[in-house]
């Protein structure tokens, strides 16, 4: 079975800019979670999405938007992109609404990697 | 603010050598999940931790939760090179959506020399 898939892998953009990175969970997963890792960091939580619904959301500016689609697939979306906005960023599928633990753990896909110059 | 500290945030030891990598907190948390991250992949999960002083084994590592549930501790027995990562600890604090936020700590760079 597929793991969690993230595109683009990689992506550059000046600052200004606006970003979409997209997310396929696992299939049967109908959460989603994004987190930002800045190098040398662990991951910042973002937004959580469950039925199509914003179930979380992390400190982050308004900048930051997010969307659940009917498939469960993700859309992450960065406005006015700044430098301090280049990071890995993670999308994370799980099975049921209360995430993490042995009941429904997450599973993370490999990232998108963003360099804003 | 980082609510979760790592320590050490490097290691480099040989291999065959013990370790332990420490997490801590001033917050309470409904779990505490240990992750290895590689490079240019995403966290996996090694094991979640749910009860004060609980200690799980999985091979040569053993994960400890602390009593008061703010901590944990993950030790490595003979350190192998297949071990070399970047370890994260994450804590979950219950949401007013009644669900689990995870706050991941700062990491700890586990290298292993043969």
């Amino acid at each position: 079975d597929a793991g969690v898939t993230q595109s683009p892998t990689h992506l550059i953009k000046t600052r200004g800019q606006h970003v979409t990175l997209r997310c396929s969970p696992i299939s049967g997963h109908k959460s989603v979670s994004w987190y930002q890792q800045v190098l040398g960091q662990g991951p910042q939580f973002i937004f959580q999405y469950y039925e199509k619904e914003e179930r979380g959301r992390g400190n982050f500016p308004d900048r930051f938007s997010a969307r659940q689609f009917p498939n469960y697939s993700s859309e992450l979306n960065v406005n006015a992109l700044l430098l301090g906005d280049s990071a890995l960023y993670l999308c994370a599928s799980s099975l049921g609404f209360v995430t993490g633990g042995d009941n429904s753990p997450l599973h993370f896909g490999n990232g998108t990697r963003l360099t804003v110059t | 603010t980082q609510l979760l500290e790592q320590s050490p945030q490097f290691l480099s030891i040989q291999e065959g050598e013990n370790l332990t990598v420490y997490c801590n907190s001033s917050s309470v948390f409904s779990s505490l999940q240990w992750y290895r991250q590689e490079p240019g992949e995403g966290p996996v999960l090694l094991v979640t931790v749910v009860t004060g002083g609980e200690v799980k084994k999985l091979k040569r590592l053993t994960f400890q939760f602390g009593d008061a549930r703010k901590d944990s501790s993950l030790h490595i027995t003979a350190a192998q090179p297949g071990d070399t990562g970047l370890y994260l600890c994450a804590g979950g604090l219950i949401s007013n959506f009644g669900n689990e936020k995870l706050t991941f700590g700062t990491g700890t760079r586990l290298t292993i020399i043969p």
